[in-house]
């Protein structure tokens, strides 16, 4: 079963926008990490943030952690047309002693120039 | 350079025959995983691999083997394949809880 489900799970914007992807997991996690994919190539690693954090950021991008409500959100500022692409949330589980690292459904962005 | 190589990048196939994609990584990383991509249904795990002769199902490992006989390398096995399993399958290995480093496909028809 997926842990990671984001939504929306398409969005286009213009050049300039901001967007917003968010993911919802269902169980505790160590990290969440969100991960970018231009089409059908490898997935590359965008940010981690801790389950003891609650916001990061990294250049245009800025993620945010609700432990409580088991969900992340990814925000892209001044978005650029070189940001299309599908984004993914990644959760790493240790449950049982087994180690879990389970990818969502994606978003698919899609920045107009 | 840090990287994890996987072949064939493209590959068709007749139900039935026996395949194996290969996978290699340089960084010395204990885990690697397998994952098939479909549209509309994300990165689905087939196998894990936590360390040399350590292994486990993910959540889609029917019809699929592997084997993890030294550290750099993680084979995934169609022992005998359908048409269901062409897909877009990515190797990942990382270390930790840190980022994960995928190779670049393989694009897998079956017929």
């Amino acid at each position: 079963s997926q842990q990671g489900e984001e939504d929306p799970q398409a969005l286009s914007i213009q050049e300039g926008e901001n967007a917003t992807m968010n993911c919802s997991y269902k169980t505790s996690i160590n990290n969440l990490q969100w991960y970018r994919q231009n089409s059908g190539r490898g997935l590359v690693h965008l940010i981690l943030i801790r389950s003891n954090e609650r916001e990061k950021h990294s250049g245009r991008l800025r993620v945010t952690l609700d432990t409580s409500k088991k969900s992340s959100s990814l925000l892209i500022t001044a978005s650029r047309a070189a940001d299309t692409a599908s984004y993914f949330c990644a959760t790493a589980t240790t449950t049982s002693g087994t180690y879990k690292y389970i990818f969502g459904t994606g978003t698919r962005l899609k920045v107009l120039a | 350079e840090a990287q994890v190589t996987q072949n064939p990048r493209y590959l068709i196939t007749v139900t039935g025959k026996k395949l194996t994609v290969t996978c290699s990584q340089n960084m010395n990383h204990e885990y690697m995983s397998w994952y098939r991509q479909d549209p509309g249904l994300g990165l689905r795990q087939i196998y894990y691999s936590m360390n040399v002769e350590v292994t486990d199902k993910g959540d889609v490992p029917e019809g699929y083997k592997v084997s993890r006989k030294e550290k750099r390398n993680f084979p995934l096995i169609l022992e005998s394949p359908s048409p269901n399993q062409t897909s877009l399958y990515f190797c990942a290995s990382k270390v930790g809880d840190g980022e994960a480093f995928f190779g670049q496909g393989t694009r897998l028809t079956v017929v």
